[in-house]
C-alpha cells in the first residue's frame, strides 16, 4: 500500500465550514497528489506537491489549497466547503520512496476519504 | 485540454475469455502509460506500466502501446469474476518534470462465470 494513510475516511460537513484532509506517507516519496473523484468525471488532479513547501495547482483547484510542511504530510483545506465538493478525494505519491525502486511517473494511491457537503 | 478516452463499457466477457480494453489520447508528446484497476469502493491500484511501443506482459496482463496511432490497450487472458473491476488508462503530460497524469474516466468490466 505503500504507506499512504488519508484521514478522516469519512467525514459529513454542511456548507460554509472550513475542512481539512490530511495524508500520510512513511517512505518518504517527494511527490504527493490529491485528486477527486466524481461520477461522469473521473479522477482529477486538484493540486499537487514536488517536495516540502513546493506546491502547483492541478485542473480543479478553485477553493482548495494545501500544505506540504514535511514530507511525510500533505494536507488539502477547503476553506469554505460547498455542496459541489462532495466527493471522494484519494491522495497518491511518486517518486523513489525508501525502497528506492519506484519511478517517478508510478502513483500510487491512499485508500482515499468520502467527504459529503450539505 | 490533455484527454484520454476510454470507452466507459460496461464490457461483458465470459469466464475464461480475453478481455481488451482500449484507450486514445490527444498529447502526442505524452511518454508513459499506465492501467490501474479500481474495485468498486476502493482506490486505483496500478498494475501495468508501459513506456516503449510494443507488448509488454505480466502473467495474464498485457499491455499494448501505439505512439503513431495514440493508442494504449490493455489485454486481460483468462479473465476471472475477480477480474471485475473500473479500468482506468492514465498518461503523463508532456513537457515540464512534474510528473502529472491525466486519467480516462475509465471502463467497467464484468467478468461472468
Amino acid at each position: 500500500d505503500a504507506g499512504i494513510t488519508q484521514s478522516p475516511r469519512h467525514k459529513v460537513t454542511e456548507t460554509g465550514t472550513p475542512v481539512t484532509l490530511r495524508c500520510h506517507q512513511t517512505e518518504n516519496h517527494r511527490y504527493m497528489y490529491w485528486y477527486r473523484q466524481d461520477p461522469g468525471h473521473g479522477l482529477r488532479l486538484i493540486h499537487y506537491s514536488y517536495g516540502v513547501k513546493d506546491t502547483d495547482k492541478g485542473e480543479v483547484s478553485d477553493g482548495y489549497s494545501v500544505s506540504r510542511s514535511k514530507t511525510e504530510d500533505f494536507l488539502l483545506t477547503l476553506e469554505s466547503a460547498t455542496s459541489s465538493q462532495t466527493s471522494v478525494y484519494f491522495c497518491a505519491i511518486s517518486g523513489s520512496g525508501l525502497a528506492g525502486e519506484r519511478g517517478y511517473n508510478e502513483q500510487f494511491f491512499g485508500p482515499g476519504t468520502r467527504l459529503t457537503v450539505l | 485540454q490533455k484527454e484520454v478516452e476510454q470507452n466507459s463499457g460496461p464490457l461483458s466477457v465470459p469466464e475464461g475469455a480475453i478481455a481488451s480494453l482500449n484507450c486514445t489520447y490527444s498529447d502526442r508528446g505524452s511518454q508513459s502509460f499506465f492501467w490501474y484497476r479500481q474495485y468498486s469502493g476502493k482506490s486505483p491500484e496500478l498494475i501495468m506500466f508501459i513506456y516503449s511501443n510494443g507488448d509488454k506482459e505480466d502473467g495474464r496482463f498485457t499491455a499494448q502501446l501505439n505512439k503513431a496511432s495514440q493508442y494504449v490497450s490493455l489485454l486481460i487472458r483468462d479473465s476471472q469474476p475477480s477480474d471485475s473491476a473500473t479500468y482506468l488508462c492514465a498518461v503523463t503530460n508532456s513537457g515540464g518534470s512534474n510528473y502529472k497524469l491525466t486519467f480516462g474516466k475509465g471502463t467497467l468490466l464484468t467478468v461472468n462465470p
